[in-house]
């Protein structure tokens, strides 16, 4: 157990819905990253949060969006959603954002647009 | 702009052989190494990483990797595998100190055959 939590495991929607994922981090983590892992694409990064503030951003669209909030939790945010966006989405925190720091991945939310 | 190539996408090995998983990578500029493991229905978990220093890195579970920047490869090794090493190996470049923001292979499938 990484002891980053991702709620939930598995969301099924249509398309043109909008759903939202959840990351904790563990605990003291402040650095937050979502990554999309799809069979056409691989692992791609999408977004990081450290302490509340977009630090550095991926490839992500612009109909996904995330935040950080205070309690350093992080959502990320898909809006008109397409069959394409169908993927494995994982988020990792770090305790911090340079090179002393490993990233944990939690176990991912599996998103399934029909 | 880096790039990662992982020249096999599956490995089969028989339990106790030596395995060695290969990856490239192109870039412009001085970049950070690292590999991952992903064990089904989990998330990642770092391996090694090649900040500096030493370019033979040990990680955990036995694997060790040398960074050859001549060549620009970043190959793993295991002197001898355990049917539990069967897993799905990713590695990862980047360019900054952080971890997080990494540009992924597309992985390799190792599995251990008894």
């Amino acid at each position: 157990d990484s002891g980053v939590t991702q709620t939930p495991k598995h969301l099924i929607t249509a398309t043109g819905q909008r759903v939202t994922l959840r990351c904790s981090p563990r605990s003291g983590d402040l650095s937050v990253y979502w990554y999309q892992q799809s069979l056409d694409q691989g692992l791609q990064f999408l977004i990081q949060y450290y302490n509340g503030e977009e630090r550095a951003k991926g490839n992500i669209l612009e109909r996904f969006s995330a935040q950080q909030f205070p309690d350093l939790h992080s959502e990320l945010n898909l809006s008109s959603l397409e069959l394409g966006d169908s993927a494995l989405y994982f988020c990792a925190s770090s305790v911090g954002r340079g090179m002393n720091t490993e990233a944990f991945f939690g176990q991912g939310t599996r998103l399934t647009v029909v | 702009a880096q790039s990662v190539t992982q020249l096999d996408s599956q490995v089969p090995v028989f339990e106790e052989a030596p395995v060695e998983l290969r990856c490239n990578y192109s870039s412009s500029v001085s970049v950070y190494l690292f590999w991952y493991v992903q064990y089904p229905n989990q998330g990642l978990q770092l391996l090694l990483k090649y900040l500096s220093g030493s370019t033979l890195v040990k990680g955990i579970n036995g694997f060790e990797a040398e960074f050859n920047k001549s060549q620009t490869s970043f190959h793993l090794r295991k002197p001898s595998v355990h049917i539990s090493d069967t897993a799905e190996y990713f590695c990862a470049v980047s360019r900054y100190t952080n971890a997080g923001k990494s540009t992924f292979g597309d992985g390799t499938t190792l599995t251990v055959k008894p």
